[in-house]
């Protein structure tokens, strides 16, 4: 079965620096996608950014880039110069594409990014 | 625009009184899903929908029920809510395929007391 672990139940930062914060999964498969969701207080799902496993280069978008090491199964988020906004829970996501679990999102525990002023 | 919408946002309940949490999108998509999402456990899977009158059971189904009449919609039904499932609920919905495409509703908030 996928797993997903994010090892950083909380991660803090000052306003302009850059942050990154950890994901491990464990899949078989070797075609997949991943995913960063954000959470602010609002509560409401967010994609960051996603990245598709065949793809050699990491994604980017804008102020937020991967870290895609297939072979570790390790997919972090770093956050350039960090903004008050960017405050909010982060989970790490793995889809499901077969099998039984076909759809199901994997997601990690979550981690707490607080951005200091 | 495209969206999933559900209702209520907020609730608060009693032990054993039935509540339904109703969840509806406009994308003709045919996957639908519930998670849960509870403290330092991230969220986790219901129930699922590949397609109308097609459900099957997630990670923690236990205490909950669905149903899909229509493609659109896919409500949670909760017959006997107990404390232990205080918690957020969110529904999700993509094309069959394109599960890596999933569109979340903007969540709600149950409190059983």
């Amino acid at each position: 079965a996928q797993t997903v672990t994010q090892s950083q139940p909380e991660m803090s930062v000052q306003e302009a620096e850059t942050v990154t914060l950890s994901c491990t999964y464990d899949t078989s498969e070797s075609d997949y996608y991943l995913f960063w969701y954000k959470q602010p207080p609002s509560r409401q799902m967010i994609l960051v950014i996603r990245q598709e496993a065949y793809k050699q280069q990491n994604a980017t978008e804008n102020r937020f880039s991967v870290n895609f090491q297939k072979a570790a199964k390790s997919f972090s988020l770093k956050i350039s110069d960090s903004q008050l906004g960017d405050a909010a829970m982060y989970f790490c996501a793995y889809p499901n594409a077969g099998g039984t679990s076909y759809g199901k999102l994997t997601f990690g525990q979550g981690t707490i990014l607080t951005v200091h002023p | 625009e495209a969206q999933v919408t559900q209702n209520p946002r907020y609730l608060i309940t009693v032990t054993g009184k039935k509540l339904t949490v109703t969840c509806s999108q406009n994308m003709n998509h045919e996957y639908m899903s519930w998670y849960r999402q509870d403290p330092g456990l991230g969220l986790r899977q219901i129930y699922y929908s590949m397609n109308v009158e097609v459900t099957d059971k997630g990670d923690v189904p236990e205490g909950y029920k669905v149903s899909r009449k229509e493609k659109r919609n896919f409500p949670l039904i909760l017959e006997s809510p107990s404390p232990n499932q205080t918690s957020l609920y969110f529904c999700a919905s993509s094309f069959l395929d394109r599960p890596y495409e999933q569109y979340f509703g903007p969540g709600t908030r149950l409190t059983v007391t």
